[in-house]
């Protein structure tokens, strides 16, 4: 199946500073990237959906200036978390959408596991 | 709008035994049905998904699940349970009749747990 990467896997920071993740579709090219973020035990939250080459389009609730997605190519797509606070500590998972003729799956990173302290 | 249902938190079930993880759904048109499994501290793998066709979809590691249009249920199934299935699995639907949301919409998720 098509396989998409997350770096980093595990993050340690300090309150206040900026974390980038980055989430690579690695044998396919994705036109929509999608970025969930998941709290122990729970499902998954979808945060925002991610065009190349245009704006991400949030889920409401998501606060875009504190979540900042970037999509700049058809298999990169960054989540920079600015100020992040111990609140934003959790599991950050990201999917990218492959296309197989008129049939589509989602295939999903590993995960980034954030802690901020 | 569309919606999953996982009726049940936790799955028990011995080793060798048979398992059902439940998932019922709701769609406005056609759907798109998935499967997914997640390990601790793992993403998402996906399993299997129905589009059209066969009512019984069969896919990685042993796993099956039948559609069932009148019943809009798309339950996970495995014939003999192994240690290493305990995981926490995720249904998902996505509609795809005209109009319809792109964005799978995930249920809330079932541990299932093995017992040797």
């Amino acid at each position: 199946g098509a396989v998409v990467s997350q770096h980093p896997s595990r993050v340690i920071c300090k309150s206040g500073t900026s974390v980038k993740i980055e989430c690579r579709s690695l044998d396919f090219q994705a036109t929509t990237m999608f970025w969930y973020r998941q709290f122990p035990k729970k499902s998954l939250m979808l945060m925002a959906t991610s065009n190349e080459g245009s704006k991400a389009t949030y889920e409401q609730g998501v606060e875009k200036d504190k979540f900042l997605i970037n999509h700049a190519s058809l298999t990169l797509s960054t989540l920079t978390v600015t100020s992040a606070h111990p609140e934003d500590s959790s599991f950050y998972i990201c999917s990218a959408t492959y296309m197989t003729g008129n049939q589509e799956t989602q295939y999903f990173g590993p995960g980034t596991r954030l802690l901020v302290l | 709008a569309q919606s999953v249902a996982q009726p049940e938190d936790q799955v028990n079930v011995a080793e060798g035994n048979p398992l059902t993880v439940k998932c019922t759904y709701s769609v406005s048109g056609n759907p798109y049905l998935f499967w997914y499994v997640q390990y601790p501290n793992r993403g998402l793998q996906f399993l299997l998904k129905y589009i059209t066709g066969d009512n019984l979809v069969k896919g990685s590691y042993g796993f099956e699940a039948e559609f069932n249009k009148s019943q809009t249920s798309f339950h996970l199934k495995k014939p003999s349970a192994l240690v290493s299935d305990s995981a926490l699995y995720f249904c998902a639907v996505r509609d795809r009749g005209p109009g319809g949301s792109y964005i799978p919409t995930f249920g809330r998720g079932t541990s299932l747990i093995v017992h040797p």
